[in-house]
């Protein structure tokens, strides 16, 4: 059990276009999803936090009207990559843990955005 | 906020030996994971281990949260063992702070 689902596993999208990343957790409720950033050959950055049916809180220096965070529903969290630039070309994880249970956190597969 | 810090920063092995992997943090943490990180980018959940000792096969755990670190223990390593090993950590949130990771290659 514990598995997390992402959706592109990769995306190209030109300058100045948004691009949407799906998080789902697939055999379990999810009271908590994160969405993390990284670059080549470095660790992960905790970007934002989102809670089902709450605003997102984000992490400092993350800009909230770039990164859009949506968590609908207890299974699926959202993020829009809006007017996207080549800077914002990198690696996305999101990950979740269960509703009931510890703090443990389960990782989708990650989405690779390129932007050109 | 907590600093985690992981050795060494980079591995090298030959098929069978074993390794320990280290995990320093700076402050109290009642929330630690170990992961491997595979080539493709996907991030497998090692342990869950905020104190104490586990075992999986190959691999073992033990974290002395009084004294601030964890160690991954590796035994008999495979080829598919390389990739990266990240230690992440957490104190009274759900968030986590990842390491900055071991880069481990296994050779036949």
């Amino acid at each position: 059990g514990a598995v997390v689902s992402q959706h592109p596993s990769w995306v190209i999208c030109k300058s100045g276009t948004s691009v949407k990343i799906e998080c789902r957790s697939l055999d379990f409720q999810a009271t908590t999803m994160f969405w993390y950033r990284q670059f080549p050959k470095k660790s992960l950055m905790l970007m934002a936090t989102s809670n089902e049916g709450s605003k997102a809180t984000y992490e400092q220096g993350v800009e909230k009207d770039k990164f859009l965070i949506n968590h609908a529903s207890l299974t699926l969290s959202t993020l829009t990559v809006t007017s996207a630039h080549p800077e914002d070309s990198s690696f996305y994880i999101c990950s979740a843990t269960r509703t009931s249970g510890n703090y443990e956190q389960y990782f989708g597969p990650g989405t690779r955005l390129t932007v050109t | 906020g907590i600093q985690v810090e992981q050795s060494p920063p980079d591995l090298i092995l030959q098929e069978g030996a074993n390794s320990t992997l280290r995990c320093n943090f700076s402050d109290s943490v009642n929330n630690l994971q170990w992961f491997h990180q595979n080539p493709w980018g996907q991030l497998i959940n090692l342990f869950y281990i905020p104190s104490g000792t586990k075992q999986n096969g190959r691999l073992s755990a033990t974290t002395v949260a009084t004294e601030r670190y964890s160690l991954l223990y590796i035994s008999s390593s495979q080829t598919t063992d390389s990739g990266v090993y990240f230690c992440a950590v957490g104190r009274n949130t759900d968030k986590l702070i990842f390491g900055t990771g071991t880069r481990l290659q296994v050779f036949p």
